[in-house]
């Protein structure tokens, strides 16, 4: 069974940093992309980023790109998502997903929350 | 910067036919989009419905299919039951690695 566990959310300042974590089992992780989608309270899924499955390749939405850094560990499976500069805008649950041909998430995780106040 | 639409809300009666429609605010939806869709209760995660326009995902009803119809990508859900309200949304494929999803349809079902 595929199982995506998110950790790490908490209540950070603006200006902060914090790093998610997702931890993956039921599937080979080396073979596929892997996502994070985030959604804001009361609000709409956002795709944040993406990772190829070397971690060559990484995409990022306009909003966070140069703010946040999507990695991998294969080794562990385990997917992260760096976040610096935190804005409180970034409040919201975010998602860890896997990706497959065709789209960009068929695996959810339950998400980790993130909130960002002062 | 282009923007997914979605119909905020819809309405759908026990065991009637409604269909959902993801489209692009300049431009056409096709195959290249590579459109889902996606059906999220409140307090849970989303599930994954649709992918690649038609592909059911495992364990999806058959009531659940996706399409291209004229310059949109389509979600019908056919004979609806009580279950199916929810939140619709789908996702896009824009360019160079870049997915965008659309604000959301909720679904009624009275």
């Amino acid at each position: 069974e595929v199982q995506l566990v998110e950790s790490g959310g908490t209540l950070v300042q603006p200006g902060g940093s914090l790093r998610l974590s997702c931890a993956a089992s039921g599937f080979t992780f080396s073979s596929y992309w892997m996502t994070w989608v985030r959604q804001a309270p009361g609000k709409g899924l956002e795709w944040v980023a993406n990772i190829k499955q070397d971690g060559s390749d990484k995409y990022y939405v306009d909003p966070v790109r140069g703010r946040f850094t999507i990695s991998r560990d294969n080794a562990k499976n385990s997917l992260y998502l760096q976040m610096n500069g935190l804005r409180v805008d970034d409040t919201a649950v975010y998602y860890c997903a896997r990706a497959v041909a065709g789209t960009p998430v068929d695996y959810w995780g339950q998400g980790t929350l993130v909130t960002v106040s002062s | 910067q282009t923007v997914v639409t979605q119909e905020p809300s819809f309405s759908v009666s026990p065991g009637g036919t409604v269909t959902l429609t993801c489209g692009l605010s300049s431009g056409s939806v096709s195959a290249t989009s590579h459109p889902c869709w996606y059906q999220q209760t409140p307090g849970q995660a989303p599930r994954t419905l649709i992918y690649n326009t038609d592909i059911r995902s495992s364990g999806v009803p058959d009531r659940f299919s996706g399409s291209i119809v004229g310059n949109k990508a389509a979600l019908t859900i056919t004979g609806a039951q009580p279950d199916d309200e929810s939140d619709y949304y789908c996702v896009l494929y824009m360019r160079s690695g870049i997915w965008v999803f659309g604000g959301g349809t909720k679904l009624t079902v009275l």
